[in-house]
């Protein structure tokens, strides 16, 4: 069965450390990768896509094909990144699956 | 403003009273999808649509219905509410079925079923 896992639900970084959330997919074929993010009492929204290979807010994500990852990164966590961060994986019929979420909890 | 809209936000129901959740988007956007969130368990999907009067199943579709008979609305019928669908219910739309594009998100609708 298609899965995306990410095996933290809470992660707690003090301000100007690293923050890494870890995600992992089990898919066939070639599926495409993202990461959304909800900020409190907000909609979920884009944080970035593999594709576009942009940095956005400081994050960046490297797909790793032989370890089917996609682990969001971040070398100096800052208060505002504090969000729920989700993994997700759309697969070759445009199916979008999600994971199970990381809480990042960012302590000054 | 390019938004998805969701109503109502917040709700507290009993069990066996149908409601309906509205969706509506303003993007022309051809795939739109319904998502509950728990915590734990993420966003699982409930129901997709492809397009007008295109719809299918996603990951937990028992207890629900849905309809698309324009392309800018999504509606998510609760038929007989039970407790165990109390939750944060997410719509989303994307330009098209098969693009991997970005997935727009509503605001969310916040149920409980009593």
């Amino acid at each position: 069965a298609q899965r995306v896992t990410q095996p933290e639900k809470l992660l707690s970084v003090f301000k100007g450390a690293p923050v890494e959330l870890k995600c992992n997919y089990s898919y066939s074929g070639s599926p495409e990768l993202f990461w959304y993010v909800q900020y409190s009492r907000q909609r979920l929204q884009l944080l970035l896509r593999h594709i576009s290979r942009e940095s956005i807010k400081g994050f960046t994500a490297d797909l790793n094909k032989g370890e089917t990852s996609f682990h969001l990164k971040k070398p100096f966590a800052q208060e505002e990144d504090s969000a729920m961060y989700y993994c997700a994986v759309t697969d070759s019929w445009g199916k979008l699956q999600f994971g199970a979420g990381t809480q990042v909890v960012v302590t000054p | 403003e390019a938004q998805v809209t969701q109503n109502p936000r917040y709700l507290i129901t009993v069990t066996g009273k149908k409601l309906t959740v509205t969706c509506s988007q303003n993007m022309n956007h051809e795939y739109m999808s319904w998502y509950r969130q728990d915590p734990g368990l993420g966003l699982r999907q409930i129901y997709y649509s492809m397009n007008v009067e295109v719809t299918d199943k996603g990951d937990v579709p028992e207890g629900y219905k849905v309809s698309r008979k324009e392309k800018r609305n999504f509606p998510l019928i609760l038929e007989s509410p039970s407790p165990n669908q109390t939750s944060l219910y997410f719509c989303a739309s994307r330009w098209d079925s098969l693009n991997t594009g970005e997935l727009f998100f509503g605001e969310g609708s916040r149920l409980t079923v009593l």
